[in-house]
């Protein structure tokens, strides 16, 4: 069947420009996370999503940051008035339940490469 | 806190080389722990995971034994092909978090030449 999905693939933007990062996750998969691969941090956790409730977004790095789940499907992740220090992969993973369940595993998507000039 | 340290790489090796990968972790409850791997131009793909002490998880000719009295979850292969060529990330998930958001390791980047 069909993986997580994002869009776009890449997205180069101006210093002070919004973006809208979007995510598809797996069918049934009610839970959904966010993360960022930066050369400088490696892979951090931002939010986590159950249903369209967003339980977990301590990872978020600013108020700039922000997400949304709609349907218990999609996901886009905004980020407002981008900085240089946004430029990372931004990842979405997908589970069948996720919460207290550690033993499930997350699907990732390809990520999509965020360049801020 | 908690926390995930993988040994620094690259790490090069010929073909038909054994590999081990060392990864400790720091975690408050009992976690789950995972091994991802990332090939080149491709996304993050599960390799094999454990979910208790004394498991052995194991994908693809890749083994780890979650070792509770050493905090490790080293990643071994007897005999590493070209195509192992990637980056790989040990990872845990705690359930005390009440989210299952996993927390990754800096990444080991691994050669293997032919």
């Amino acid at each position: 069947g069909a993986g997580v999905s994002q869009s776009p693939s890449n997205k180069v933007t101006e210093k002070g420009k919004d973006v809208e990062l979007r995510c598809d996750p797996i069918s049934g998969h009610t839970a959904l996370y966010w993360y960022r691969q930066s050369l400088g941090q490696g892979l951090e956790f931002l939010i986590y999503f159950q249903g369209n409730s967003a339980p977990d977004k301590s990872g978020l790095p600013s108020d700039r940051f922000s997400a949304e789940r709609t349907g218990g499907s999609v996901s886009t992740l905004t980020i407002q008035r981008t900085q240089q220090e946004d430029s990372a992969v931004y990842l979405c993973a997908s589970s069948l339940v996720g919460g207290a369940n550690t033993r499930e595993t997350q699907y990732f998507g390809p990520g999509t490469r965020l360049l801020v000039l | 806190g908690d926390s995930v340290t993988q040994m620094e790489g690259p790490v090069t090796l010929s073909e038909e080389a054994f590999l081990t990968i060392n990864c400790t972790y720091t975690a408050t409850g009992y976690p789950s722990l995972f091994w991802y791997v990332q090939y080149p131009g491709e996304g993050l793909q599960l390799l094999l995971k454990a979910t208790k002490a004394d498991d052995k998880g194991s994908n693809k000719g890749f083994e780890a034994t979650y070792r509770k009295e050493t905090t490790s979850f080293h990643l071994e292969k007897g005999s590493v092909q070209v195509s192992d060529s990637a980056v790989y990330f040990c990872a845990l998930s705690l359930g005390s978090s009440n989210t299952g958001k996993l927390i990754f390791g800096q990444g080991t980047t691994l050669q293997v030449k032919p």
